[in-house]
């Protein structure tokens, strides 16, 4: 079972809406990573959460960590179509409350597709 | 660079041959990642580097896959008999130290088909 979780799997919504993506933990989440990509490039680093209760913004898009309900949410705000592409979520173990030596190895849930229609 | 380049951009093989794909992390970071991203599979991990040593390839699917690190920087992921199971979007990423809170930069892919 995939250990991050992300909803929905796609998005389609008009330019201008606000919308949320949500990525879940099965295990403990201490912080996460957020990325987006667009089809064929490589992953944008978007914000990193490293404790509960911690929201971070940039620009339309906020991200934020409940550490009780092991979830992420990552908000925007007067979506554009720039906004399109995958999101995707990531951690490591470290962050996941797993044990053993923590050195970058991420995991990640299996992305959301965002539409924005113009 | 900036950022982590990758090449080639796309590369297209036949099944059998050998390919090596190629990682420029960004300079002075001592962390590298190889991940592959297939349909259906998600975003996979394969291997970690620290400097040019590899203490973690658990993520390498099978012996035909190989990587190495030279002079702590340039990474070379080598697919020996390519199958067509094998076709993917491979990204290698890198961060400064490796620790799990070091954010991590991905270059734009290597996108491999096998036909």
């Amino acid at each position: 079972s995939q250990e991050l979780e992300q909803s929905p799997q796609s998005l389609i919504v008009q330019e201008g809406k606000n919308l949320t993506i949500n990525c879940t933990s099965s295990k403990t989440l201490y912080g996460l990573y957020w990325y987006k990509q667009k089809y064929g490039e490589g992953l944008i680093f978007l914000m990193m959460l490293q404790k509960g209760g911690e929201e971070k913004s940039h620009e339309k898009i906020t991200a934020k960590l409940d550490e009780k309900k092991q979830q992420s949410s990552l908000h925007i705000t007067a979506s554009q179509p720039s906004h399109a592409g995958i999101y995707l979520c990531g951690a490591d173990r470290a962050l996941l409350g797993a044990g053993g030596t923590s050195y970058g190895k991420l995991t990640f849930g299996q992305g959301t597709i965002l539409t924005v229609h113009p | 660079g900036a950022g982590v380049s990758q090449s080639p951009s796309n590369k297209v093989t036949e099944k059998g041959k050998d390919v090596e794909l190629r990682c420029d992390p960004i300079s002075g970071h001592t962390a590298l990642y190889w991940y592959r991203q297939s349909l259906g599979q998600g975003l996979e991990f394969l291997i970690y580097f620290q400097g040019n040593s590899a203490p973690d390839k658990s993520g390498l699917p099978s012996d035909r896959f190989s990587a190495e690190r030279t002079g702590g920087s340039v990474s070379t992921l080598t697919i020996q008999r390519t199958q067509q199971e094998d076709s993917a979007v491979y990204l290698c990423a890198s961060s400064f130290m490796g620790a799990g809170t070091d954010t991590q930069y991905f270059g734009p892919g290597t996108r491999l088909t096998v036909l």
